[in-house]
């Protein structure tokens, strides 16, 4: 089964909210990547976290590595219609070599103007 | 232009009809892996390659097969299609394994349907 969960599944937001999306593994984690995938697009790679507490920032993007490495989360302010699209994390399990890579379901978001 | 490119971007076949969807990247990046997407799962890795000549299996490797005969190039081959293998399909690509290396580069997608 799917070893990295992510919540929600949907998120409908009005323009100029805020919204986070959570990353959950059943395993430690090496490191955490985030994607962005537009409606009829390709996955677009975001960042990476490697660091247990890690926290990112991209303008109004923040990312957030646990301390456990087994949770991450991606928190969007101020949303914006171009934040439309399905955000998904990747984690690569410490048992796993460094090419294996899971992802999760995603979070599709939905944006109300 | 930097890019991972794949054919064909749709293909309708029928069941037990082999087929190979070609993947070639022109960043020379090592690592190169195919996942398919498919709602309410995500993408799941099929197989991955580090280098020329090593391949190794995702979390979904069966029914498929790949080689990496050169660095630019990863095909993917369905032997004998099965409709459960209908999905999106996306190769990608990074530079390695070090540090500043780990941006994978997506391609456009295959969209495959087996009847």
């Amino acid at each position: 089964g799917q070893q990295v969960m992510q919540i929600p599944q949907y998120q409908h937001v009005q323009e100029g909210e805020d919204f986070t999306t959570y990353c959950n593994s059943s395993t430690t984690l090496s490191n955490i990547q985030w994607y962005k995938q537009r409606p009829g697009g390709h996955p677009v790679f975001l960042i990476q976290l490697v660091k247990s507490g890690e926290v990112k920032k991209q303008k109004r993007l923040t990312f957030q590595f646990g301390e456990a490495k087994k949770n991450s989360s991606l928190h969007i302010t101020a949303t914006q219609t171009t934040d439309v699209g399905t955000y998904f994390c990747a984690g690569r399990m410490t048992t796993d070599s460094w090419g294996k890579l899971q992802f999760g379901a995603g979070t599709q978001v939905v944006v109300t103007p | 232009e930097a890019q991972v490119t794949q054919n064909p971007r749709y293909l309708i076949t029928v069941t037990g009809k082999k087929l190979t969807v070609t993947c070639s990247q022109n960043m020379n990046h090592e690592y190169m892996s195919w996942y398919r997407q498919d709602p309410g799962l995500g993408l799941r890795q099929i197989y991955y390659s580090m280098n020329v000549e090593v391949t190794d299996k995702g979390d979904v490797p069966e029914g498929y097969k790949v080689s990496r005969k050169e660095k630019r190039n990863f095909p993917l081959i369905l032997e004998s299609p099965s409709p459960n293998q209908t999905s999106l399909y996306f190769c990608a690509s990074r530079l390695g394994q070090g540090a500043g290396s780990y941006e994978q580069y997506f391609g456009p997608g295959t969209r495959l349907t087996v009847t």
